[in-house]
């Protein structure tokens, strides 16, 4: 595709519960990164691919968080067992290569209640 | 993972005045230095990619300068309107970092 596609857009989860969130890149982009947007104006880096693989991962919390990028899928972050302060706008974005400017999705809004 | 600062944090100026903000991080194994422009709401968008040391580049009433050797770049917004009004987010690209971000400078114009 030509855009960066997040589903969904909004997921609401009770505290304990999965949260499983989807980002197609733009079709011939090797790099894919996941940000965690907690508070206004700060991108928490999270992890990102090169292609199939985990570029890095550093910023994934080392429990609960997951995910992948598999071959014609949609890449995936995964959280088991949701805790309130999980509650954030996760962004995914694309690029050609790391020099290349980033695609970023809308965004998935993630509620724990 | 590798430290990108932004400042200041947020800017209020008076529409047509200009205006610049400033990025640094680390220097050492440096890729390229991103410029994107966030409006509340929407997604960010690419303004700049520079790679080499001394790059300028320019978008309209936008400019960007980049310094790899001492680790800053430098957005200036010229004659600033109020549909300026937005965060300014830099990140860095290294060798072996992902794109990291900086926490931006919100800027506000008033009319």
């Amino acid at each position: 595709g030509e855009e960066v596609a997040q589903t969904p857009k909004h997921l609401v989860r009770g505290e304990g519960q999965k949260a499983k969130l989807y980002c197609a890149p733009i079709k011939g982009h090797s790099y894919v990164f996941w940000y965690q947007q907690v508070l206004k104006n700060e991108f928490k880096f999270l992890i990102s691919f090169q292609n199939e693989n985990v570029f890095d991962e550093t910023g994934m919390p080392k429990e609960r968080f997951s995910a992948k990028c598999l071959p014609n899928s949609p890449c995936s972050l995964e959280i088991q067992a949701t805790k309130l302060e999980d509650s954030a706008v996760y962004f995914c974005a694309s690029s050609l290569r790391g020099t290349a400017e980033a695609f970023f999705g809308q965004g998935t809004r993630l509620t724990v209640v | 993972i590798l430290n990108v600062e932004q400042s200041p944090q947020s800017l209020h100026v008076q529409e047509g005045d200009s205006t610049n903000f400033t990025c640094s991080f680390p220097s050492s194994n440096f890729y390229a230095l991103h410029w994107y422009r966030w409006e509340t709401a929407k997604s960010p968008e690419a303004l700049f990619v520079m790679t080499l040391n001394g790059d300028e580049k320019k978008k309209g009433r936008i400019s960007a300068t980049l310094n790899t050797k001492e680790g800053y770049s430098y957005l200036y917004i010229k004659g600033s309107q109020p549909e300026d009004s937005a965060t300014y987010l830099c990140a860095s690209f290294s060798g072996n970092t992902p794109l990291v971000f900086g926490k931006g400078t919100r800027l506000s114009v008033i009319a």
